[in-house]
């Protein structure tokens, strides 16, 4: 069964670009999550989901961030513009529904330029 | 919010010997006790978790045990080998579902 696939891996943008990552989950997960990991740290959630609904952003900073999950499967995660500071690596994870075992992606790693 | 600590930040070990590493969290709502294990380049990996019902479990040679009272649970590998190195990162979770990363320890094992 495939994991969690995550596109694209790298992504070198310069400042003020916009940016998109896109998730696919676990097939049947119903919850969905994006983490953010700067280096030398854990991963901090931005948003999370459950089908289509974001139960959780009270993390993703809005001005500059937007997600979606269209049909509860699926999901992008933007960024216009970009800044400096948005380098990092952008992680998707998904589970089941009341079960707490997350999925990885291995990430995209973005670096603003 | 949950505070969430990881100690040590790093541990080096020698190929063969026992590792620990503790977490305490400050959410007494937490119910899911996970640990996750991150490779150079990948995303990170669930190895183990407990409930909090359970106070310690076992997987070969890896086991967790929890101290809900004191708010800390703890990750062990025996035997290590050097593909045990890796960042580790605890991230307790509530009730609903919000996992809390900690900041991670570097485990290097020496041959």
């Amino acid at each position: 069964e495939a994991g969690v696939v995550q596109s694209p891996r790298y992504k070198i943008i310069e400042k003020k670009q916009p940016v998109a990552f896109w998730c696919n989950p676990i097939s049947g997960h119903n919850t969905l999550y994006w983490y953010r990991q700067n280096l030398g740290q854990g991963p901090e959630l931005l948003i999370r989901y459950e089908n289509e609904e974001a139960v959780d952003d009270s993390q993703l900073p809005k001005d500059r961030f937007s997600a979606e999950r269209l049909k509860g499967v699926d999901s992008t995660l933007k960024i216009q513009p970009a800044e400096l500071g948005d380098s990092a690596v952008y992680l998707c994870a998904s589970s089941l529904i009341l079960r707490n075992e997350a999925f990885f992606g291995q990430g995209t790693r973005l670096t603003v330029v | 919010g949950e505070n969430v600590e990881q100690h040590p930040s790093t541990l080096s070990v020698q190929e063969g010997d026992s590792a620990v590493i503790k977490c305490t969290y400050s959410d007494s709502a937490s119910n899911y006790f996970p640990w996750y294990k991150q490779e150079l380049g990948k995303g990170p990996q669930l190895i183990i978790d407990i409930r909090s019902n359970v106070g310690e479990k076992k997987d070969q040679r890896i086991a967790v045990t929890l101290n809900k009272t004191a708010k800390h649970f703890s990750l062990h590998i025996t035997e290590t080998q050097p593909e045990d190195s890796a960042v580790y990162f605890c991230g307790p979770t509530d009730s609903w579902g919000k996992l809390q990363f900690g900041a991670g320890t570097q485990v290097v094992v020496t041959p």
